[in-house]
């Protein structure tokens, strides 16, 4: 069990750039969760996959944000035409269906310029 | 919706003091509560969690108790170490969808 891990650490962009988050969740966790907190607040939900589907968008999922999980395993995140007020940790957890526990990656820390 | 609800922070205790961060919060059925941590650099770490009322969650020295007639889950310690400062968030689970709503956290300094 290597923990969540996610790619890459740290992002810097210019505003309008596209870019693309990627997650491994611990192997054989069917769920897999997206996550944005920015300075000074909790965490808030974004997006969760049960295998490959996705089963739930937050409102705060804008146009410019797709998740997708293709084969039940990793997930990437991207957000299309970044603005500055993307700019945040991007957070990853995963779980097994049936398990409260949520076990979080190390995040991806984004900067939009 | 569910919301926590715990108190601003920082804290600042000196070293061995008594600590406790009071969590409240609101939501439809009966969820899950979580104490995570988050130290400097590093990403959330779950530091115990009750699934029932009267659950008393531990580790590490830390417990909090699932009190279902006060909605409230706060985090006790009784002696802290410098080692602990970091922030706490608290959070819930709704069992049906098993997302996590999470509190804003509290900073805690401790000082020797």
């Amino acid at each position: 069990d290597t923990g969540v891990s996610q790619n890459p650490r740290h992002k810097i962009t210019k505003r309008g750039q596209n870019v693309t988050f990627r997650c491994d969740p611990i192997s054989e966790h069917n769920r897999l969760y997206w996550y944005r907190q920015t300075l000074g607040q909790g965490p808030e939900f974004l997006t969760y996959f049960q295998n490959e589907a996705q089963l739930e968008k937050s409102r705060l999922l804008s146009d410019r944000f797709s998740a997708e999980r293709p084969k039940g395993s990793f997930s990437t995140l991207e957000i299309q035409r970044t603005e500055q007020g993307d700019s945040a940790m991007y957070l990853c957890a995963s779980s097994y269906v049936g398990q409260e526990t949520q076990y979080f990656g190390p995040g991806t820390r984004l900067l939009v310029l | 919706g569910n919301s926590v609800t715990q108190m601003e922070g920082p804290v600042t205790l000196s070293e061995e003091a008594f600590l406790t961060i009071n969590c409240t919060y609101t939501a439809t059925g009966y969820p899950s509560l979580f104490w995570y941590v988050q130290y400097p650099g590093e990403g959330l770490q779950l530091l115990l969690k009750a699934t029932k009322a009267d659950d008393k969650g531990s580790n590490k020295g830390f417990e909090a108790t699932y009190r279902k007639e006060t909605t409230s889950f706060h985090l006790e310690k009784g002696s802290v170490q410098v080692s602990d400062s970091a922030v706490y968030f608290c959070a819930l689970s709704d069992r049906g969808y098993q997302k996590v709503t999470f509190g804003t956290g509290t900073k805690l300094q401790v000082i020797p």
